[in-house]
């Protein structure tokens, strides 16, 4: 069973970095069959891809356009997770992030989500 | 980046009844090659996150009860309870991962008449 375990500060302040670690469980970050996806949820902007990782080889990464210069995942082997960070946030970044693992080699559809962390960007 | 639309935005349905919620993608989905629809169909209730229910538009995940079911191709979908239960009562939406944008529709919430 696959298990995803979300961790990181619930308040970032207004130009500050916001980072999230999502532990993982019962799979490999470093699987040829699984991608590694961060996802927002607020109420003005809805479900928000924001950005994934994945390995066929070697790693790739693809990020939202609304968010590609200012976000980075990272996968890390060593403790079997990976992580996001937010560059210069705003209160727009406001919103309860999710990790969620893309399954199959397509690895589209999001069968397994942490548990979702909200992040409240204020000073 | 493919608009996912849905509708109704919110459906009330007695209990043993169809409850059925539409999405529309901006552009087809369907990719030719191997004729699969990218299209994920989730369940979200308050405080939890999304519940996948649906993927390549009409393969059920496992475990999802049998009388939920997703049909269509190219821009037009359905997701269909055939009989709603009250534990059913939530928000629906679907996703769209024929790109990288992977675009979810704006959700529909579905209760109880």
């Amino acid at each position: 069973q696959v298990q995803l375990q979300q961790s990181g500060p619930g308040l970032v302040k207004p130009s500050q970095t916001l980072s999230l670690t999502c532990a993982i469980s019962g799979d490999s970050v470093s699987s040829n069959t699984a991608a590694w996806n961060w996802i927002r949820q607020s109420p003005s902007r809805g479900l928000e891809f924001l950005g994934r990782t994945y390995y066929r080889s070697k790693w790739y990464n693809d990020y939202a356009v609304s968010v590609k210069s200012r976000l980075t995942i990272n996968p890390d082997t060593s403790k079997n997770q990976f992580s996001l960070q937010l560059k210069s946030v705003t209160p727009e970044d406001t919103a309860v992030y999710y990790c969620a693992r893309g399954k199959d080699s397509v690895a589209g559809s999001f069968d397994y989500w942490g548990q979702g962390t909200l992040v409240t960007v204020s000073s | 980046d493919i608009v996912m639309t849905q509708s109704p935005d919110s459906l009330a349905v007695s209990l043993g009844e169809r409850a059925t919620i539409n999405c529309k993608s901006s552009q087809s989905v369907l990719y030719s090659s191997n004729n699969y629809n990218y299209l994920a169909w989730y369940q979200q209730k308050p405080g939890q996150p999304p519940k996948l229910l649906i993927y390549w538009a009409s393969t059920r995940e496992s475990g999802v009860p049998d009388r939920f079911s997703g049909s269509g191709s190219g821009t037009d979908f359905t997701l269909t309870i055939s009989s709603l239960q009250a534990e059913d009562v939530a928000v629906y939406y679907c996703q769209q991962y024929y790109n990288t944008a992977h675009t979810f529709g704006q959700g529909t919430k579905l209760e109880i008449k």
